[in-house]
C-alpha cells in the first residue's frame, strides 16, 4: 500500500523566486492538505483540496496557492519567496467519509531553503 | 482562540524509565485528538486518534488517554528507538478538516 509521496525532497531557492511542490496521496484517499513546519514548531495548516477545489484555508497570504488534479494528486505553489518561507512543507492525505475527514496521513515532506 | 500546549518541551529518559507526555488543549469543541511521532527531517507518523473523554488507545509501549482538557501519552519501559518528537493535534468542532498542532515534546531515550 503506497503511502503519501512528495517531491522534491529538498529545494534551494532565492528570494523573489517561485516554487512548486508536488504530492501524491495515499492509495484510496481523495483529500490533500498542506502544512508548513518551521524548525522547532508544530505544522501550520495552509489549505486543503477536495474534488479539485480549495475547501479550507489557514492564515497564509495568497502568495500560497494550490491545485488538485483528477487523480487526487496536488501541487503547492509559492510566489515571491521570502526568507521566512524556509521550512518543511508537509502534505497529508485523508478520505472523506460521511462528510468528515478521517485521520490525516503525512508524507515525508519537502525541505525548502530560501536564500 | 483554539490552542494546543505540550509539555515538557524536552524529556531525557534512561532506557526502561517510564514517563508521560502531556497535551492540554483549549477548543470550542473537539472532533478528535491525534498523536503523531516525528523523526528528524521526516514527516509525522500517525499513532492514535481519541474522540471522547475516558477513551484509551495502546500500541506497543505507548498508551494514549483523553480527558476533557488534556491528553497524556504514557511511555512504558522506553527503548532508544522511541527517541523522537511526539506531536499532539486537535480537530476543533466547528472545523472538520484543519488540524491544530502543539510544538511537540522531544524525547531522548539513552541506553
Amino acid at each position: 500500500d503506497a503511502g503519501v509521496t512528495q517531491s522534491p525532497t529538498h529545494l534551494i531557492k532565492t528570494r523573489g523566486q517561485q516554487v512548486t511542490l508536488r504530492c501524491s496521496p495515499k492509495s484510496g484517499h481523495d483529500t490533500v492538505s498542506w502544512y508548513q513546519q518551521a524548525l522547532g514548531q508544530g505544522p501550520q495548516f495552509i489549505f486543503q483540496y477536495y474534488e479539485e477545489e480549495e475547501r479550507q484555508r489557514g492564515n497564509f497570504p495568497d502568495r500560497f496557492s494550490g491545485h488538485q488534479f483528477p487523480n487526487y494528486s496536488s501541487e503547492l505553489n509559492v510566489n515571491a519567496l521570502l526568507l521566512g518561507d524556509s521550512a518543511l512543507y508537509l502534505c497529508a492525505s485523508s478520505l472523506e467519509q460521511g462528510g468528515v475527514k478521517v485521520t490525516q496521513y503525512f508524507g515525508p515532506g519537502t525541505r525548502l531553503l530560501v536564500l | 482562540e483554539d490552542q494546543v500546549t505540550q509539555s515538557p518541551e524536552a524529556l531525557r529518559l534512561q532506557e526502561g524509565e517510564s514517563s508521560s507526555l502531556n497535551c492540554s488543549y483549549t477548543v470550542s469543541g473537539l472532533r478528535g485528538l491525534f498523536w503523531y511521532r516525528q523523526d528528524p527531517g521526516k514527516g509525522p507518523e500517525f499513532l492514535f486518534t481519541l474522540y471522547s473523554a475516558g477513551e484509551e488507545k495502546e500500541k506497543e509501549r505507548l498508551k494514549a488517554t483523553l480527558t476533557k482538557k488534556e491528553s497524556f501519552l504514557h511511555i512504558t519501559a522506553p527503548k532508544p528507538e522511541d527517541s523522537a518528537t511526539y506531536l499532539c493535534a486537535v480537530r476543533p468542532s466547528y472545523n472538520t478538516d484543519k488540524l491544530i498542532f502543539g510544538t511537540g515534546t522531544r524525547l531522548q531515550v539513552f541506553p
